[in-house]
């Protein structure tokens, strides 16, 4: 069965450092594979996707993320976080194409001053 | 993507429909139900007008897709564990899925 795991349920990183939220993934074929964030009281937002071609694959708000498939992994990148990056992080992949979606546990990051 | 109530208060065994709107014309529209420490998971998945499909946890709820744009969540006899934040998203072919801002239940 297809599955997401995200081995943080909580990250503290301090503004201006960097941030790798982790995510490994098990599904049979070529996945596609998402983060989204979801801020307090908010609905999710797309961050980025990965369909095909370039592993590295950039965002909105400064994120990208690597897809390596030997290691199952697509883990999430920003290089110095800002205190309105606080939120919970969703990595998610796509069953049966983009549009049915198996999430993650949900890794939250906090943002130390 | 629009969804009503934003939140409700329910005593356990009543009924409850959960609205979900798109105006973008997409063919895709889903539920999913999103609990602490187990992220979003999905209910049921409507890929055509009265088209349906089970998601991983369909049990205790129904839907329907009378129109395009609008999918409801119908909870025939609520129960505690049902209590949760619901959200409905939408999309069109291998296209981005869009959330709405969810509904949070409560059942008493």
């Amino acid at each position: 069965a297809q599955s997401v795991t995200q081995p943080d349920i909580h990250i503290t990183v301090s503004e201006g450092a960097s941030l790798e939220l982790r995510c490994n993934y098990s599904y049979g074929a070529t996945p596609y594979l998402f983060w989204y964030v979801q801020s307090p009281g908010q609905g999710l937002q797309l961050l980025l996707k990965y369909f095909s071609g370039d592993t590295l694959v950039q965002g909105i708000k400064g994120f990208e993320a690597e897809f390596k498939r030997s290691q199952s992994s697509f883990n999430l990148r920003k290089p110095s976080v800002h205190w309105s990056d606080a939120a919970e992080y969703f990595c998610a992949v796509g069953v049966q194409g983009a549009q049915k979606l198996v999430f993650g546990q949900g890794t939250r990051l906090t943002i130390n001053p | 993507v629009t969804q009503t109530p934003k939140f409700q208060v329910l005593k356990t065994g009543q009924s409850m429909t959960l609205q979900c709107a798109q105006d973008m014309n997409h063919e895709y529209m889903s539920w999913y139900r999103q609990d602490p420490g187990l992220g979003l998971r999905l209910i049921y998945f409507s890929y055509d007008v009265k088209m349906k499909e089970k998601g991983d946890i369909p049990e205790g709820y129904s839907v329907s897709r009378e129109k395009k744009e609008r999918f409801s969540l119908i909870l025939e006899s609520a129960s505690t564990n049902q209590t949760s934040m619901y959200l409905c998203g939408s999309g069109r072919g291998q296209e981005t899925q869009y959330f709405g801002p969810g509904t949070r239940l409560l059942v008493l």
